[in-house]
């Protein structure tokens, strides 16, 4: 049975940082592209970021309202995937979820930017 | 960046069929932005019903098939359910970025 199971979210002040994870199984998690997708209160779904499969070459990309803030990366010994949030604003707040490219889904971790 | 569009709104009859179709702001939507439709419910994750612009997960009730129509990506509802009635998101894929439209409230009554 595929899992992901988010965790770090929290209360952060602007211009912090945070990181999250989020611990995968049941499938091969090297082989997988993982994205990162967040979900304001009350508003839709916003793609983050991806990290392709090494053997994809191991790549990133990000949507422009976190492009050169967040950074997405990958454990593949610990089958986990990160996401690295800096200079973060209040407009970040959301549910932070992640997905193996958009077919299973973790439970998601909030995510709350205030002072 | 690509805008991606949703009817905000339908409503459909217990037992009753629905379109919801997903439009891209750069033209027609194809096979090429491999469209995905997702399901979600109050205080619930999203749920994948539609990969690929028409193939289902295991999970996937029969009743949903997934399409394109007249330049759109469209989710079809056959003998809608009381229990489909959620929210639902289409994604667009541009070269790799991901776009989601702004989701569909779609109720049954």
């Amino acid at each position: 049975e595929v899992q992901l199971v988010e965790s770090g979210g929290g209360l952060v002040r602007p211009g912090g940082s945070l990181r999250l994870s989020c611990a995968a199984s049941g499938f091969t998690f090297s082989n997988a592209w993982m994205s990162w997708v967040r979900q304001a209160p009350g508003k839709g779904l916003e793609w983050v970021g991806r990290i392709k499969s090494k053997t994809a070459g191991g790549t990133t990309d990000y949507a422009a309202p976190v492009k050169g803030r967040f950074t997405v990366s990958r454990d593949d010994s610990k089958n986990t995937l990160y996401l690295q949030m800096n200079s973060l604003k209040t407009e970040d707040t959301a549910v932070y979820y992640c997905t193996t490219g958009g077919n299973y889904w973790g439970q998601g971790t909030l995510v709350t930017v205030s002072s | 960046q690509a805008v991606v569009t949703q009817e905000p709104s339908l409503t459909v009859s217990p037992g009753g069929t629905v379109t919801l179709t997903c439009g891209s702001s750069t033209g027609a939507v194809t096979s090429g932005h491999y469209p995905y439709w997702f399901q979600q419910k109050p205080g619930q994750a999203p749920r994948t019903l539609i990969y690929d612009t028409s193939n289902k997960h295991s999970w996937t009730p029969a009743r949903f098939s997934g399409s394109l129509l007249g330049g759109k990506a469209a989710l079809i509802l056959s003998g809608a359910q009381p229990e489909d009635e959620a929210e639902y998101y289409c994604l667009l894929s541009y070269s790799g970025a991901w776009v989601f439209g702004g989701g569909t409230k779609l109720t049954v009554l």
